[in-house]
């Protein structure tokens, strides 16, 4: 069963313009949702995860209950930002796997 | 570096062979996980150990497929006999504890022709 959803593959943005990368996730419960981020050539890292409700390079998610769904968010979309975005969900009390979505390449043109 | 390695980093092989990657975490990190990303898709688990006890296995993990760690440091993911779909980029991650960020290792990326 698809836990994560992510519905838009590519998505495109002027600099400076807002950026909203879609997250949606199917369980009932309280899982920890996390957004990775894989630069080109790099490996994936994290981003940022709901619980630290924390802003990581202008970046902010909220987890919104009852939409299921954790936006990946920023105001003003800059060059540096363009990479591929990972909505990730894990189940601290079952070993803490992650289910990944299939993730959005962001692109943001100068 | 300090960080997740894998190696090797790239392997080509043919199909029925048999190839083992390698895993060495970051050193304080009790627990350790093996994801396969085909291309589009994001990461899919495959086992992960606490320690070096395999505690959980995904049906992706066939009986083609092996996972140790031995000492409860580095790990060794093993294919036998491999197929066309088996042709991914195998992720490692570690992390220390439940509920805690893992960190991605750069993956070996597997063709087999």
């Amino acid at each position: 069963a698809q836990r994560v959803t992510q519905p838009e593959k590519l998505l495109s943005v002027f600099k400076g313009a807002p950026v909203e990368l879609k997250c949606n996730y199917s369980y009932s419960g309280s899982p920890e949702l996390f957004w990775y981020v894989q630069y080109s050539r790099q490996r994936l890292q994290l981003l940022l995860r709901h619980i630290s409700r924390e802003s990581i390079k202008g970046f902010t998610a909220d987890l919104n209950k009852g939409e299921t769904s954790f936006h990946l968010k920023k105001p003003f979309a800059q060059e540096e930002d363009s990479a591929m975005y990972y909505c990730a969900l894990s189940f601290p009390n079952t070993g803490n796997q992650f289910y990944f979505g299939t993730g959005t390449s962001l692109t943001v043109i100068p | 570096d300090t960080g997740v390695s894998q190696d090797p980093r790239h392997k080509i092989t043919k199909r029925g062979q048999n190839v083992t990657f390698r895993c060495d975490p970051i050193s304080e990190h009790n627990r350790l996980y093996w994801y396969r990303q085909t291309l589009g898709q994001g990461p899919e688990f495959l086992t992960y150990f606490q320690n070096e006890a395999q505690l959980e296995k995904s049906r992706l993990l066939s009986d083609r497929f092996s996972a140790e760690r031995p000492k409860g440091s580095f790990s060794t993911l093993e294919i036998q006999r491999t197929e066309q779909g088996d042709s991914a980029m195998y992720l490692c991650a570690s992390s220390r504890g439940s509920g805690k960020t893992q960190y991605f290792g750069p993956g070996t990326r597997l063709l087999v022709l």
